[in-house]
């Protein structure tokens, strides 16, 4: 089956960094997305990645390894306003998104 | 950027009644269009892919006869959830793709939160 795994729930302090991990197993692959979600509103987009490498958007990075089946979203400079929920999904070989359950991140002072 | 609007972005509705959804691209034509349906603290779960002018792919799971979805042009798909239950109640959020072969960016509607009583 099709699976992709990130933590349920991550903490950091406001000005620190953090590292939110993705891992995929999915028939095909034709990318891997992030998506920011605030409580009560439609995920926006923050990066995607097809090829291996780190791809790098202001405070925010994101790394793919497609050997691995890995990828991580790298948050800079956290500010309270990144409190929210980052979802990792893959697009498979049928251009199908699949979705990760999203890692909640809570940024405290 | 890309702009998906939604209508209503909240409503409640008594138990029985049907609801409909609108979701519109509005400065892009969509060729695809997808709805999906979040609970409370869970992920989004893909409900049904629709393109312009032939019948939605449902998930497994998911009633076709009661989440009516049609996508009459290229830049408006409704959802329809009929005779509306309690259980029914979530937040809907829809999202379109482009018509370019290089466009792989599903862009998100705001979501509509539906609330049956």
């Amino acid at each position: 089956g099709q699976n992709i795994d990130q933590p349920t729930e991550m903490t950091a302090t406001e000005g620190a960094i953090v590292q939110i991990n993705c891992t995929y197993q999915t028939s095909g692959f034709n990318g891997l997305f992030w998506y920011q979600q605030h409580a009560g509103e439609a995920p926006t987009f923050l990066s995607y990645n097809v090829l291996d490498g780190l791809e790098e958007k202001g405070r925010f990075s994101s790394f793919l390894s497609r050997s691995k089946g890995y990828s991580y979203l790298l948050l800079k400079e956290l500010q309270m306003k990144d409190s929210a929920s980052y979802l990792c999904a893959v697009t498979d070989s049928n251009y199908q998104l699949i979705w990760g359950a999203g890692t909640k991140l809570i940024i405290k002072p | 950027g890309a702009v998906v609007s939604q209508h209503p972005s909240r409503v409640i509705c008594k138990s029985g009644t049907s609801v409909k959804i609108e979701c519109r691209s509005l400065d892009f034509q969509a060729t695809t269009m997808f709805w999906y349906r979040q609970f409370p603290k869970q992920s989004l779960m893909l409900m049904a892919t629709s393109n312009e002018g032939s019948k939605a792919t449902y998930e497994q799971g998911v009633e076709k006869d009661k989440f009516l979805i049609n996508h009459a042009s290229l830049t408006l798909s409704t959802l329809t959830v009929t005779s509306a239950h309690p259980e029914d109640s979530s937040f809907y959020i829809c999202s379109a793709k482009g018509t370019s072969g290089g466009d792989y960016e599903q862009y998100f509607g705001p979501g509509t939160r539906l609330t049956v009583t």
